[in-house]
């Protein structure tokens, strides 16, 4: 059985501050590593996917890094905002095996 | 436009009774899913079709029954309701089988079981 932890579970940062959560998972058979995020009574979106171990992927002021060989990303947030309150999830994939996704880090920004 | 659509989006129901739940994506995607949000809120995949045929059944009971008609449709049929079967279900779609596209969610049918 895959196993795909996210930590921390939940987080409250204050408005402007940085901030970073981090998925773990099996580092043999790597595949892919996603991130999406979502938001309260909306779909799953997606952030990025990742397949190169060292990978680095940006999106305003949201980035994630990956390293496969120890099996862990960061997702980073630069200045977080209100608007960034969301549960955060990674998912990873294993060869020809469908997503595993992680529970979740639940963020809120405090304006 | 909705690229990922599902109907309805709440369902309340008693127990033994057969329902089912629609899904349908208009990004021209050849691979679609159902997922489950169960009690803990892990999203675990249920099912998952390409261009209409079976690809993976992850151990679910044989009341759930997914039907494609055309692979822009993926309809969950699940007969004799359970209490457990109350959940949230995420219909979701991708370009392709395998490889490492991005997924597509819908908004979810959150199904409660009376």
């Amino acid at each position: 059985i895959l196993n795909v932890e996210q930590s921390p579970q939940s987080l409250h940062v204050q408005e402007g501050d940085s901030t970073n959560f981090t998925c773990s998972f099996p580092s043999s058979n790597f595949y892919a590593l996603h991130w999406y995020r979502w938001e309260t009574a909306k779909s799953p979106e997606a952030l990025f996917v990742m397949t190169l171990n060292g990978d680095e992927k940006k999106k305003g002021r949201i980035s994630a890094t990956l390293n496969t060989k120890e099996g862990y990303s960061y997702l980073y947030i630069k200045g977080s905002q209100p608007e960034d309150s969301a549960t955060y999830l990674c998912a990873f994939k294993a060869g020809n095996t469908p997503l595993v996704f992680g529970k979740g880090t639940r963020l809120s920004v405090i304006a | 436009d909705t690229a990922v659509s599902q109907t309805p989006k709440y369902l309340v129901t008693q127990m033994g009774n057969d329902k089912s739940i629609k899904c349908e994506q208009n990004l021209g995607h050849d691979t679609m899913y159902w997922y489950k949000q169960d009690s803990k809120k892990f999203l675990k995949i249920m099912f998952s079709y390409n261009n209409k045929e079976l690809i993976i059944n992850e151990t679910v009971p044989n009341r759930f029954s997914p039907k494609s008609p055309d692979k822009a449709h993926l309809n969950l049929h699940i007969n004799s309701l359970e209490l457990g079967d109350s959940a949230v279900y995420f219909c979701a779609s991708s370009p392709k089988l395998g490889g490492a596209d991005t997924q597509y969610f819908g908004p979810g049918t959150r199904l409660t079981v009376l």
